[in-house]
């Protein structure tokens, strides 16, 4: 039930770009990413609902592949700001339903 | 608007004592969640408040865990007695809905707990 998410790890120049991917065996409502650094809360970034609709953030977006159940993020230009653990959550219907959150992925960007 | 609140940042207990956590969710969100993070893992989910009622506590792990959230407004997260493997991070997160449509979280700083 829980998402997969990959890579787990990504190593980035400040200015470069990354995908990350969010994948469920199970039929989506809709995705949340969110951003966490170290020591402090998780934030959130955006949600996607079921509909293939994409948004952005800043130079942070995000697709839902409804077919697929995949969600993907994108960071483009990467800034050091960008350095955090990301997660997808994933709910399954909408209403009053908790999210399930994947293991997440450690973006690190340097200079 | 204040955020999520939650306390004690920090706590160090010996195995088979007591600890009690406290999250304060945004005034006026009726969902109020509880998840854990041990170090590296997953955010994992234990339960879901809508107003003062359990909506979903399939994540809790055993009965030596017991929330309660009176009143519909802060909620509290007692471990009795604790183990090694309670320690981790215990986020604290708050939500709307409105109609069908979701909200993002409002998560807390966090309580990180350690059972020496």
């Amino acid at each position: 039930q829980q998402p997969v998410q990959s890579p787990q790890a990504v190593i980035l120049r400040e200015g470069e770009d990354a995908v990350i991917n969010c994948s469920s065996s199970k039929a989506l409502y809709s995705v949340h990413w969110y951003r966490q650094k170290h020591g402090e809360a998780p934030v959130f970034l955006m949600i996607l609902l079921k509909g293939g609709e994409q948004k952005g953030h800043e130079k942070i977006s995000a697709s839902f592949n409804e077919k697929k159940q995949q969600s993907s993020l994108y960071l483009t230009a990467s800034q050091l700001s960008y350095s955090g653990t990301y997660f997808c959550g994933t709910e399954v219907s909408g209403g009053y339903n908790k999210l399930i959150f994947g293991a997440g992925t450690r973006l690190a960007v340097h200079p | 608007e204040a955020g999520v609140t939650q306390f004690p940042s920090h706590s160090v207990i010996e195995k088979g004592q007591t600890v009690t956590l406290r999250c304060d969710p945004i005034s006026g969100h009726d969902n109020l969640y509880w998840y854990r993070r041990v170090m590296g893992k997953e955010i994992k989910f234990l339960l879901h408040f809508v107003k003062e009622s359990k909506q979903d506590e399939s994540g809790m792990p055993n009965n030596r865990f017991l929330a309660e959230r009176t009143g519909g407004t802060y909620s509290t997260l007692k471990v009795q007695p604790a183990e090694l493997e309670d320690s981790g991070v215990y986020f604290c997160a708050s939500s709307q809905v409105f109609g069908l449509t979701h909200y993002g979280y409002t998560f807390g700083s966090g309580t990180r707990l350690t059972v020496v």
